[in-house]
Parts: structure tokens; sequence; C-alpha cells
């Protein structure tokens, strides 16, 4: 049982779309993370917000844009999006501080760009 | 040279069989390590932090080798349900969060 959370699982959009991907973490963490991974790749990072303050972003295309509204919720903004954004787009979260950064990850969003 | 490498398999395996996986990584300062497990079309689940001295969980053993760079696990007794896909993850130096996947190692453990 994971205790991030993410909705929806699956999403279909048309490039034209406006659509928002969510996530909720209920593990007291205060770092959280957007990743994208293609089929047999790896996550690869998308942005890291600490404290609720946006302090890694990988240089990813403004069609994507994080919002982080309070310590425990995360939500990517999708727009305009193209067909080789499909993928399945995880949420992450992990301490900010200290030695303990192992992150956990929500079950992810399946997103298919039409 | 890529931050952190794995062999990506698969490596077949009958039950029973032991295995061990490596991952290299190339930021001498890196300071933290994982491995997670992937299931085919879910999220990647912790399975152990690695730690300097080495740690065990029941069947899995992970060890660094700080010298030579790189972070090893090693299952014991293989089970059918232990067939995934293994990714490391390695975190690098300084205060932020970002923390680098291999391309991950796939396991398949036959009946």
């Amino acid at each position: 049982d994971t205790e991030v959370t993410q909705t929806p699982k699956h999403l279909v959009m048309g490039m034209t779309n406006k659509k928002s991907l969510k996530c909720e973490q209920h593990m007291g963490h205060r770092a959280m993370y957007w990743y994208k991974q293609k089929a047999k790749k790896p996550p690869e990072l998308m942005f890291v917000y600490s404290y609720e303050k946006l302090s890694i972003n990988e240089s990813v295309p403004s069609r994507f844009s994080p919002e982080c509204p309070n310590s425990s919720l995360l939500n990517l903004h999708l727009h305009a999006l193209q067909p080789e954004d499909s993928a399945l787009y995880l949420c992450a979260s992990s301490q900010a501080r200290g030695t303990d950064y192992e992150q956990y990850f929500g079950p992810g969003t399946r997103l298919t760009v039409t | 040279r890529k931050e952190v490498e794995q062999d990506p398999g698969p490596f077949n395996v009958p039950e029973g069989a032991t295995v061990a996986f490596n991952c290299t990584y190339s930021n001498s300062a890196s300071q933290s390590f994982f491995w997670y497990r992937q299931d085919c079309r879910k999220e990647p689940k912790l399975l152990m932090s690695v730690y300097s001295s080495g740690n065990e969980d029941g069947r899995f053993t992970a060890q660094l080798n700080r010298a030579s760079q790189y972070i090893s696990l090693l299952i014991r007794d293989s089970k059918l349900s232990d067939s995934a896909t293994y990714l490391c993850a390695v975190k690098g130096s300084g205060g932020y969060q970002k923390v680098t996947f291999g391309t991950g190692t796939k396991l398949q453990v036959i009946p």
C-alpha cells in the first residue's frame, strides 16, 4: 500500500487540451518530485520541490507547469503536449533534510497524448 | 561515461538460485545509494538503502564499494515473485535531492 497517491491513473488528452495531474503524500515529507518514465527506461527527473519551493527544474519544456499548493500536494499542469510526451508520470516524496533521502513513489499516471 | 550504469540483463535464473547485480556510478562524491524494484507497468518500490557497512534484509543483501564506485545487490534463494526490474539509484553530493537512476537490470526467475 502506497502512502503517495496519484490521480488520475490513466489520462488520454489531445494536443490542444489542458489537464492536471495530482499527487498527495501522507508521509510528512517536505520534498516532492515529478518524474517521467518511458517504456524500458529509468525514471527521468523533471522537477523537485523542497519546502514547497521549486528547487530543481531539469530544463523541462514550459508546456509542463508544476505547482505545490502545500506540503502534501503536488500538481503538474499540462498544456499543448506532444505525442512524444506520452509516458508514465510518477510522483515521489522524501525527507528534505538529513541523510534519509529515500524516495517513495506513487502509482503513477499513464498519459497518452493523441 | 553514464552517471549510473547497470547491466540490463535479462538474468534468467532458476528458483532457489543466488543472483547478484552490480551498479557503477561515476561521481565519487555521491552520498546515498538505493535499490528499487519495479514490476512491469508499476511504480518503483524501494527495496533497500545501501550503507557503507553493507546491509541485509532477509534474502537480500546490499553492499557499497566506494573505492571501486559500485553497489551490489545479492538475492539468495530466488523466488518466482522476485522476477522484476531492479533499479539502482544514486544521490549526488550537495544539499539537493537529485537522485539518478540506472537503466535497471531485468531478473526472470524460472520454475
